[in-house]
């Protein structure tokens, strides 16, 4: 099993509507937990970090779920600007793991 | 503040030719990241540095490249003899401590022709 996985999509979603996707890891003793947002050809941003009791942001709603190993991102009431590709980043034994990333593409 | 500044933002250079790139961190960030992004695809982790200090190397892809930090700030990133599978968009990130909050710069494009 990689070490950290994501479905790269697209995910094609209309505007106005509500996306939700996961990363999954093998490493249970990862400690920290990340969503960053890279746009096309510029640099990863980052997003928000991932609380154990969940944490919201505006329309993104990031969660922990460490029994299923996995984290997660929603965006509510999507916006043209979210398009972007969204990377989950784990700290876990002194080693960082990316997930090559969720891909979003927001429809008019 | 001032954020994480890489230079050069572009370089072009012949292949077997010796290329450094530079990254300045946020000023106070102890832990320093070098990463190598090819078109298309994921980040691909090189090495980090907790101070001047590398703990681990394994990242770097071959024995052509070769990091340094200096006074717990400015890294450079060195690879020697490159070849054509060298272009990428090579980032730098700094983080206050190692594994929190990472924020990058906006990367050097090397293209090795």
């Amino acid at each position: 099993r990689k070490e950290v996985e994501q479905d790269p999509g697209p995910f094609n979603v209309p505007e106005g509507a509500t996306v939700a996707f996961n990363c999954t890891y093998s490493n249970s003793a990862s400690q920290s937990f990340f969503w960053y947002r890279q746009d096309c050809r510029k640099e990863p941003k980052l997003l928000m970090s991932v609380y154990s009791s969940g944490n919201e942001d505006g329309r993104f709603t990031a969660q922990l779920n460490r029994a299923s190993q996995y984290i997660s991102l929603l965006i509510r009431d999507s916006k043209l600007s979210d398009s972007a590709t969204y990377l989950c980043v784990l700290n876990g034994n002194n080693r960082l793991a990316f997930g090559k990333g969720n891909q979003v593409v927001v429809i008019p | 503040g001032a954020g994480v500044s890489q230079s050069p933002s572009n370089k072009v250079t012949e292949k077997g030719k010796d290329v450094e790139l530079r990254c300045d961190p946020i000023s106070g960030h102890t832990a320093l990241y070098w990463y190598r992004q090819s078109l298309g695809q994921g980040l691909e982790f090189l090495i980090y540095f907790q101070g001047n200090s590398a703990p681990d190397k394994s990242g770097l892809p071959s024995d052509r490249f070769s990091a340094e930090r200096t006074g717990g700030s400015v890294s450079t990133l060195t690879i020697q003899r490159t070849q054509q599978e060298d272009s990428a968009v090579y980032l730098c990130a700094s983080s206050k401590e190692w594994g929190s909050e990472q924020y990058f710069g906006p990367g050097t494009r090397l293209t090795v022709t």
